[in-house]
């Protein structure tokens, strides 16, 4: 049973880098078949795609985003990682980390179980 | 890249069918049969209910069916029960590699 672990600081002051990591086990982060991705929500929101990582270092973001945005990845760790700079009040918000399938289908499968990064003084 | 639109609540009694609609665009909806849909409850990650479209993952209810004409997707959920309360959002591919999601639908069994 894949499992995923968001971790990270809960408070970000303004302006600075928000740096969340998903730990991924149960499974392989190689294994090549998926996509690991980031998927916000602010508190009484809705979801909000953030961006995805393949194995090899392939990203893509939500264009909304993509000038704040980078996603790494650490397969010796079974990681993946968030940064999102220049934060303000409005990247508060649960963040989880997500797996979907590279391709035939369009689904987020497996979840963490989010983590509240608060942008505050 | 706008958000899809869902109504904000529906609700229904014990037994009854509900249908929650999701309206995109010819760019993400009405392009690909990529619509996934999500079951959250308070305080939890979402669940993944359907994908591609129609297609149920092992172990959720076959009470739970989806289907898509034109930009708009529909999740219908049959024969209402008081722990299908929750939050649900729906999600489509939107071309160049991206993904959007609804603004969510609040669900209230009466």
């Amino acid at each position: 049973q894949v499992q995923l672990q968001e971790s990270g600081p809960g408070l970000v002051k303004p302006s600075q880098t928000l740096s969340l990591t998903c730990t991924v086990s149960g499974g392989s982060i190689s294994s090549g078949s998926y996509y690991w991705s980031w998927i916000r929500q602010p508190a009484g929101k809705g979801l909000e795609w953030i961006g995805r990582i393949y194995t090899s270092g392939s990203t893509n973001y939500n264009p909304s985003l993509k000038s704040r945005v980078t996603i790494s990845v650490d397969t010796s760790k079974n990681q993946f990682s968030l940064k999102l700079s220049s934060v303000t009040a409005a990247d508060t918000a649960v963040y989880y980390c997500a797996r979907s399938a590279v391709a035939g289908t369009g689904k987020f499968d497996y979840w963490g179980q989010g983590t509240l990064v608060t942008v505050s003084s | 890249q706008s958000a899809l639109t869902q109504p904000a609540s529906v609700s229904g009694s014990p037994g009854q069918s509900i249908t929650i609609s999701c309206t995109g665009t010819s760019s993400d909806v009405g392009g690909y049969n990529y619509v996934s849909w999500y079951q959250q409850h308070p305080g939890k990650a979402p669940k993944l209910m359907i994908y591609d479209v129609s297609k149920r993952p092992s172990g959720v209810s076959n009470r739970f069916s989806g289907s898509k004409s034109g930009n708009t997707a529909s999740l219908t959920i049959s024969g209402l029960q008081a722990e299908d309360e929750a939050d649900y959002y729906c999600c489509s591919y939107a071309g160049s590699s991206t993904w959007v999601f609804g603004g969510g639908t609040k669900l209230t069994v009466l």
